[in-house]
């Protein structure tokens, strides 16, 4: 059973839409993260949150904005999708020493 | 220089071989550190912590050493179903900061 959700799982959307993909722990985690990878690739940190109101970019570049008003949901959004958008979007949540809970995933595909 | 490194493979054994990756991490400060396993277009899921003791799980088995800032997996009596790509993973900064590593291929052939 998941305590971190992600949804939509897929989505397929034209060029200049704006989407959010959705993203909740049930684990009471201060810390919640997102993650994009492409097939075979690494992870690449592009969000991340330490509590309520606390938003930081990560190590990758990225187009997409976040926000944290509730400790359990940390949604991403894209103003205005592109191709170059195309991934998958990993949300992570951890709390104060084990380990990391990764979502499920949004695989989006722009087109 | 990375601040975790991982071999990227893959490393291609038959079923039954024992196998052995090892990830090296620059922060010598870092606290804890895990080996998580990602299988084609899913998440990745924790696999293991790693202590300095060693920590073994059925036919796997995580070392930890700090003196050479390296962490390790062995699988022994590798199975089909061990196929997947190994994420070391290092917390570091009071569990502020994460770092994953780039992962390491395993393909067991039957």
């Amino acid at each position: 059973e998941a305590d971190i959700y992600q949804t939509p799982r897929y989505l397929v959307i034209g060029t200049g839409k704006k989407i959010t993909l959705e993203c909740s722990q049930t684990m009471g985690h201060d810390k919640m993260y997102w993650y994009q990878q492409d097939p075979g690739m690494e992870l690449h940190l592009i969000h991340y949150s330490y509590g309520v109101n606390s938003t930081e970019k990560g190590d990758l570049s990225s187009e997409s904005t976040v926000s944290r008003i509730r400790t359990e949901h940390f949604p991403l959004t894209l103003e205005s999708a592109r191709p170059s958008h195309t991934s998958q979007y990993l949300c992570a949540s951890t709390g104060t020493s084990y380990g990391y809970t990764f979502g499920s995933g949004t695989r989006l595909t722009v087109v | 220089r990375k601040e975790v490194e991982q071999d990227p493979g893959p490393f291609n054994v038959p079923e039954g071989a024992t196998v052995a990756f090892n990830c090296t991490y620059s922060n010598s400060a870092s606290q804890s550190f895990f080996w998580y396993r990602q299988d084609c277009r899913k998440e990745p899921k924790l696999l293991m912590s790693v202590y300095s003791s060693g920590n073994e799980d059925g036919r796997f088995t995580a070392q930890l050493n700090r003196a050479s800032q390296y962490i390790s997996l062995l699988i022994r009596d590798s199975k089909l179903s061990d196929s997947a790509t190994y994420l070391c993973v290092v917390f570091s900064g009071g569990y502020q900061k994460v770092t994953f590593g780039t992962g390491t291929k395993l393909q067991v052939i039957p």
